[in-house]
């Protein structure tokens, strides 16, 4: 596979489980990153990794646990998450976090809260 | 604190017409623009990057303009065709990236 992958595609999931996303990057990059896109308002960034370590948490609810175990794979585990949580969840990658070329962008997550 | 805008938020055009996006951006402290393609529940795909330094960037059909001083940037569609039906993102690199909140085109056959 080339680019970024994201599974599952679709999530549906209640307010009390624990599910987790998964970020796949096969283009040798150093930095990955979690968006989320909410009906209605820009995307926002979530998290920053580069060379697995955590550069940016942008205030982010602790309900959004990232995990980055190498600079090719990138989760965010999700428990009990609220409605209002319903968004499409966005993974990219580049070079390196503090460069200033493109990010290359998954095809994205749904996900749904009940 | 850098604020973008995007205006319209949609637009419906006949298929052939010439289209303008347009991109507004508060502050000009920035390393580029982008503009993004999204199709719907789809990731984001990169049209054309224009660096702070540069006037213009031009692939294909599009042609992206920026002036940094006035916080502007426009995106030009030509010969607009169906498949050119998607939603429009600006974003500018301020050492992360900002978006706007697009504009969703439409293009009628």
């Amino acid at each position: 596979e080339t680019g970024v992958t994201q599974t599952p595609r679709h999530l549906v999931m209640g307010m009390t489980n624990k599910k987790s996303l998964k970020c796949e990057q096969h283009l040798g990059h150093n930095a990955m990153y979690w968006y989320k896109q909410s009906a209605k308002k820009p995307l926002e960034l979530m998290f920053v990794y580069n060379f697995k370590e955590q550069t940016e948490n942008n205030s982010v609810p602790s309900r959004f646990s990232p995990e980055c175990p190498n600079s090719s794979h990138l989760f965010l585990h999700l428990h009990t998450l609220q409605p209002e949580d319903s968004a499409l969840y966005l993974c990219a990658s580049s070079q390196d976090w503090r460069s200033t070329d493109t990010q290359y962008f998954g095809p994205g997550t749904r996900l749904t809260v009940l | 604190k850098q604020e973008v805008t995007q205006i319209p938020a949609a637009l419906s055009v006949p298929e052939g017409e010439n289209l303008v996006l347009n991109c507004s951006f508060t502050d000009s402290a920035i390393y580029n623009l982008q503009w993004f393609r999204q199709d719907p529940g789809k990731g984001l795909t990169s049209l054309l990057l224009i660096q702070s330094s540069q006037r213009e960037q031009t692939s294909g059909r599009l042609n992206a303009s920026l002036d940094k001083s006035s916080g502007r940037s426009t995106l030009y569609i030509a010969a607009s065709q169906p498949g050119d039906s998607a939603t429009y993102l600006c974003a500018v690199h301020t050492g992360k990236l900002i978006f706007g909140q697009g504009t969703t085109l439409q293009v009628k056959p």
